[in-house]
């Protein structure tokens, strides 16, 4: 099964300030990898996926923007923090097909003051 | 477009009882679905999923769910809850429609279930 690093696990950032977080996969080749937000009692809000090297969508206009500069590296970043982008952020990959299910990290808490 | 729809965002119940999580689907397809459990701060970790191989699906812990088309439901149930149960439960769908060849899960908005003594 794939394993989903993901780091830090909690960070407070500033407004304004730059926001870097980054998600590496192992176990599988060629995943979509995701990147999901959840705010309280809001559920899981997807932000990006990616099918490939360099190949980003975006579901919702928001202040954050997501690289994949390598098959199995996933980078969630944002110039300028807002208060509205605190919470908590999820990593996910999916291969094997439409059957399989994704694999999840273990989430950064990201609070923004 | 596929979706899920989760009944109660909040389930609780006493240790020992019936354990039932409602989710219902919609698709024009027949669906991929699945259960997650999210403990406080934590990922979220695969329960069951339904493939159409078999429409009771039994997963981890004592969970299973029954696949029902005609009701377009996959409630997940435990007989018996356990203290170790009290989580965040989230049903989801296979989107073929984004995604690629892979699909995207399409979430609903999670139960939170809570057991009490």
């Amino acid at each position: 099964s794939q394993t989903i690093h993901q780091w830090p696990a909690t960070l407070v950032q500033p407004v304004g300030s730059p926001l870097s977080l980054e998600c590496t996969v192992e176990g599988t080749s060629n995943p979509n990898l995701y990147w999901y937000r959840q705010a309280a009692g809001r559920g899981l809000q997807l932000l990006f996926y990616s099918v490939g090297i360099g190949q980003i969508s975006s579901e919702v206009p928001q202040n954050l923007s997501a690289s994949r500069p390598q098959d199995r590296q996933f980078i969630l970043s944002s110039k300028k923090l807002l208060l509205s982008d605190s919470g908590f952020y999820l990593c996910a990959s999916k291969s094997g097909g439409q059957y399989t299910e994704a694999f999840f990290g273990q989430g950064t808490r990201l609070t923004v003051v | 477009a596929q979706s899920v729809t989760q009944l109660g965002s909040h389930v609780s119940v006493s240790e020992g009882a019936l354990v039932l999580l409602r989710c219902n689907y919609s698709s024009s397809v027949p669906p991929y679905l699945f259960w997650y459990v999210q403990y406080p701060n934590q990922g979220l970790q695969l329960l069951l999923k339904y493939t159409s191989a078999a429409t009771l699906v039994k997963g981890i812990n004592g969970f299973e769910a029954e696949f029902k088309k005609s009701e377009t439901s996959f409630h997940l149930t435990k007989p018996s809850a356990h203290m170790s149960d009290a989580a965040e439960y989230f049903c989801a769908v296979s989107d073929d429609s984004r995604g690629g060849s892979q699909g995207n899960l399409i979430f609903g908005k999670g139960t939170k279930l809570s057991v009490k003594p």
